[in-house]
């Protein structure tokens, strides 16, 4: 099975800060990383997939970047309506598996 | 607008069986180009690819549950549903219904239902 590591698991940030977090596959993926948003009570919401391609009306404001084993999600200006939980998941190989988390909490 | 939204009941008793549907709204299942997957989540924990199916009834299920599940298609509804066998409370959990559009990853998931906690308890 192919193992994501996301890091750090808790992030502190204030609005307005440029944030990152780092994802890491136990073994090469290609391109193939999907990252998601989640609120508490609420399903995860796509917002990047195949690493760096947008979903459709998700906020300039996110970009990923990364190949192989190594990926980052990186919002450029962290808005209030961001702070959630943020997961990585690879999809290249079956079950799909998922990383194991990254809350953005406020400063 | 695709919507997707699960029903079943909260609460099963142990060694009893979860069945879960998950009803389509927006677009067909009988279309194809998606996999129609269930994921669900542990409480404050990370998330769980349990299987999916493809309108013509083709099944995947993860191996870590394969000899409980099964995941059937009514087309006729536009419904999917899941049966989990022999349940414990480490089955509790929120599950989650998704769609998988089929040319870009089987297990990307672009649409989501709102997620149902399941609670195993006697």
């Amino acid at each position: 099975d192919i193992q994501m590591t996301q890091s750090p698991s808790t992030l502190s940030a204030s609005v307005g800060d440029r944030v990152t977090i780092t994802c890491r596959a136990s073994q090469s993926i290609s391109s193939w990383l999907a990252w998601y948003q989640q609120k508490p009570g609420k399903a995860p919401k796509l917002l990047i997939y195949k690493a760096s391609s947008l979903e459709s009306g998700v906020p300039s404001r996110f970009s990923g970047s990364g190949s192989g084993t190594e990926f980052t999600l990186t919002i450029s200006s962290l808005q209030p309506d961001d702070f959630a939980t943020y997961y990585c998941q690879q999809y290249n190989s079956y079950a799909g598996t998922f990383g194991q988390g990254t809350k953005v909490e406020i400063k | 607008q695709v919507q997707l939204q699960e029903s079943g009941p909260g609460l099963v008793k142990p060694s009893q069986t979860l069945s879960l549907t998950c009803t389509v709204s927006g677009g067909s299942i009988s279309s194809g180009g998606y996999y129609w997957s269930w994921i669900r989540q542990h409480p404050g924990k990370g998330l769980e690819w349990i299987g999916y199916i493809y309108y013509s009834g083709s099944t995947y299920y993860n191996p870590s549950l394969k000899s409980r599940v099964t995941i059937s298609v009514d087309t006729s509804k536009n419904q999917f549903s899941l049966k989990l066998s022999s349940v414990t409370a480490a089955d509790t959990a929120v599950y989650y219904c998704a769609r998988s559009p089929h040319d870009y990853g089987d297990y990307l998931f672009d649409y989501w239902g709102q997620g149902t906690l399941v609670t195993v308890s006697s």
